[in-house]
């Protein structure tokens, strides 16, 4: 595709529930990385995958929060047993390269998670 | 650990007016600078880096950005502002070799007719 998507773009969930959050970033990037972002903040950082392997999930906020991109392209983020301070817009990005911090960053849309 | 402060969360100002959003960092060790672009119901996309070189910075849409490492400031300027420039501007930092970038609490900009 042209650029990345994310799936679904809006989700609301009980609180208990799980969700799986889906981003399909462009063709042949390298790097994935995952964010969340709260009302009126900037992008939080929760975890990079360079290819298949997760390098860094330093950002993940709690053992309830999993990430995974067992084929070095599409990557699902989870959340398990749901809360409402869960509820933000979680953007996933790629990057072509394996990230030296210098590359651009390319966002997708986001999804907006709302926890009930 | 790295930080960025954003100073001004909402900038409005009248088109074709110059405008400066501020962004201030800290770090320990040597940083690159972004600073991001969010149009309404819009991914970020990049507006302009400074990896290293001239302090001067140029990007996108007539937007540049000046790197003053005594000041660890990268503050973003346009000479003359449009209508279609209303967005939110987030400034963001990362290390020499790392996987995080850190992203200030962004600015709103809010362009007038």
């Amino acid at each position: 595709g042209a650029g990345v998507s994310q799936s679904p773009r809006y989700k609301v969930a009980k609180r208990g529930q799980d969700v799986a959050l889906r981003c399909d970033p462009i063709s042949g990037h390298v790097s994935l990385f995952w964010y969340q972002q709260a009302l009126g903040q900037g992008p939080e950082f929760l975890t990079y995958f360079q290819n298949e392997a997760q390098l860094d999930k330093s950002g993940l906020p709690s053992d309830r929060f999993f990430a995974e991109r067992p084929e070095g392209s599409v990557s699902t983020l989870k959340i398990q047993r749901t809360q409402q301070e869960d509820s933000a817009v979680y953007l996933c990005a790629s990057s072509l390269l394996r990230t030296s911090g210098s590359d651009e960053q390319f966002f997708g849309p986001g999804t907006r998670l709302t926890v009930l | 650990a790295q930080s960025v402060t954003q100073l001004d969360s909402q900038v409005p100002v009248f088109e074709e007016a110059p405008v400066e959003l501020r962004c201030n960092y800290s770090s320990s060790v040597s940083v690159y600078l972004f600073w991001y672009v969010q149009y309404p119901n819009q991914g970020l996309q990049l507006l302009l880096k400074y990896l290293s070189g001239s302090t001067l910075v140029k990007g996108i849409n007539g937007f540049e950005a000046e790197f003053n490492k005594s000041q660890t400031s990268f503050h973003l300027r346009k000479p003359s502002v449009h209508i279609s420039d209303t967005a939110e501007y987030f400034c963001a930092v990362s290390e020499g070799g790392g996987f995080k970038t850190i992203f200030g609490a962004g600015t709103r900009l809010f362009v007038k007719a």
